[in-house]
């Protein structure tokens, strides 16, 4: 049962444009909602974060757009830079069931944005 | 800080054989994950430890054994290897506690199973 759905599976987007990624999430009990970026070869790392007491998180060119009535929130990668290939995973967590911090992904996102 | 290393990288297993991945952290972390990673699938949780001696299943648990016997290690071991276990499998780790806390992953082993 995939419990977080992500969206497109791979995007292409010219240098200077908006990278926008989705995910939809089914559990209302989540409430911790990472993004993480995986470079090829590389593990992944968090690259921002939202809790859903927020609409909106920005960091830099990084914005989470959250949405909680309709369950959805989503990536969006201003001014896109080539160094922003990667792959993409949203997640989420649910804390009070177990405080085992463990997280679900989505399915990932390879993003390859074009010179 | 090395942050969290997992040995070996890369390995070639032959079915029903078995091996041990090993994942060590140096961030005095609490907790420690193992993933694994599959075109289209995303990271799946195979194992999890939230403590040392502690360990729990995750989402996909079946064929593989874990151990966490000190702190700052967590064992993934495959008994008898199957094709389907072909992936790529990450470690991760992270502080724990009562807030939310950024998961630290790995380089990552890559392993087929021929």
């Amino acid at each position: 049962q995939q419990q977080v759905k992500q969206s497109p599976q791979s995007l292409i987007v010219q240098k200077g444009g908006i990278s926008i990624i989705n995910c939809a999430y089914e559990n209302t009990a989540f409430d911790y909602f990472p993004w993480y970026q995986q470079f090829p070869g590389k593990g992944p790392a968090l690259l921002i974060a939202i809790r859903p007491d927020v609409s909106e998180k920005k960091e830099g060119r990084f914005t989470i757009s959250f949405n909680k009535s309709a369950k959805q929130f989503s990536l969006h990668i201003m001014d896109s830079q080539p160094g922003d290939s990667a792959t993409y995973f949203c997640a989420a967590s649910e804390r009070h069931v177990s405080n085992t911090g463990k997280l679900i992904f989505g399915q990932g996102t390879t993003l390859q944005v074009k010179p | 800080n090395a942050g969290v290393t997992q040995t070996p990288k890369f390995r070639v297993l032959k079915t029903g054989q078995s091996m041990t991945l090993l994942c060590a952290q140096d961030m005095n972390h609490e907790y420690m994950y193992w993933y694994r990673q599959d075109p289209g699938m995303g990271l799946r949780l195979i194992h999890y430890s939230v403590g040392e001696g502690t360990t729990a299943k995750g989402e996909v648990p079946d064929g593989y054994n874990v151990s966490r016997l000190k702190k700052q290690n967590f064992l993934l071991g495959l008994e008898s290897a199957a094709p389907s276990q072909t992936s790529v499998y990450f470690c991760a780790s992270s502080s724990g506690g009562r807030k939310y806390n950024e998961q630290f992953f790995g380089p990552g082993t890559r392993l087929t199973v021929l």
